[in-house]
């Protein structure tokens, strides 16, 4: 089993659209999370760091479930510029256990 | 001007070759970082570096070596080459926070291709 499993996508959806990933992680003691969004072969930019209460950043929603070690990304009122890759990033402390998932990739159509 | 910067930005190069990566950054951090990205794949660390005498092997530093010249530069080197090398690099830094919630900031990546 991967350390962070993400569904690879595509998502293929219209402009205006509302769409929602989903990411999955192994390690319970994990400490911190992310969504990184990376544009084709460029670096991966923090999207949002993920809190246990939730939070929001415009159209952009983060939650997180220790629970079921379960983080989701939901975008709503989808743009073009939205189309890129959404890494889930999982950090298990001290820095250097960061976990990458392999990302899910959006494409916004108009 | 790019808060960490890579270079060179595309290299090919062929078997046996060695071939070094430099990553310079102006964000002040001490911790830094060498990852790897292949098509399918999540970024793979390679080595990192949390201050000047401080290194330390990743998931995948086989085939690979570092050297942290300063505080701002950390190199990456291949010192024989081979394809399945093959690969987009980037170099990360970053700063520690209270709480754990550290945050990583890319340079723009270097696409090396081993012939």
């Amino acid at each position: 089993r991967k350390e962070v499993e993400q569904d690879p996508g595509p998502f293929n959806v219209p402009e205006g659209a509302t769409v929602a990933f989903n990411c999955t992680y192994s390690n319970s003691a994990s400490q911190s999370f992310f969504w990184y969004r990376q544009d084709c072969r460029k670096e991966p930019k923090l999207l949002m760091s993920v809190y246990s209460s939730g939070n929001e950043d415009g159209r952009f929603t983060a939650q997180l479930n220790r629970a079921s070690q379960y983080i989701s990304l939901l975008i709503r009122d989808s743009k073009l510029s939205d189309s890129a890759t959404y890494l889930c990033v999982v950090n298990e402390g001290g820095g250097f256990k960061t976990i990458f998932g392999a990302g899910t990739r959006l494409f916004v159509k108009a | 001007d790019a808060d960490v910067t890579q270079t060179p930005r595309n290299r090919i190069t062929k078997t046996g070759k060695r071939i070094m990566l430099e990553c310079s950054q102006t964000k002040g951090h001490d911790r830094m970082y060498w990852y790897r990205q292949d098509p399918g794949l999540g970024l793979r660390l390679i080595y990192y570096s949390f201050d000047v005498k401080d290194i330390n092997k990743g998931e995948i530093s086989d085939g690979y070596s570092v050297s942290r010249q300063a505080q701002a530069k950390f190199s990456l080197s291949l010192e024989s080459a081979i394809p399945n090398q093959t690969a987009l690099y980037f170099c990360a830094t970053s700063d520690p926070l209270q709480g754990g919630n550290e945050k990583l900031f890319f340079g723009s990546g270097t696409q090396l291709s081993v012939l």
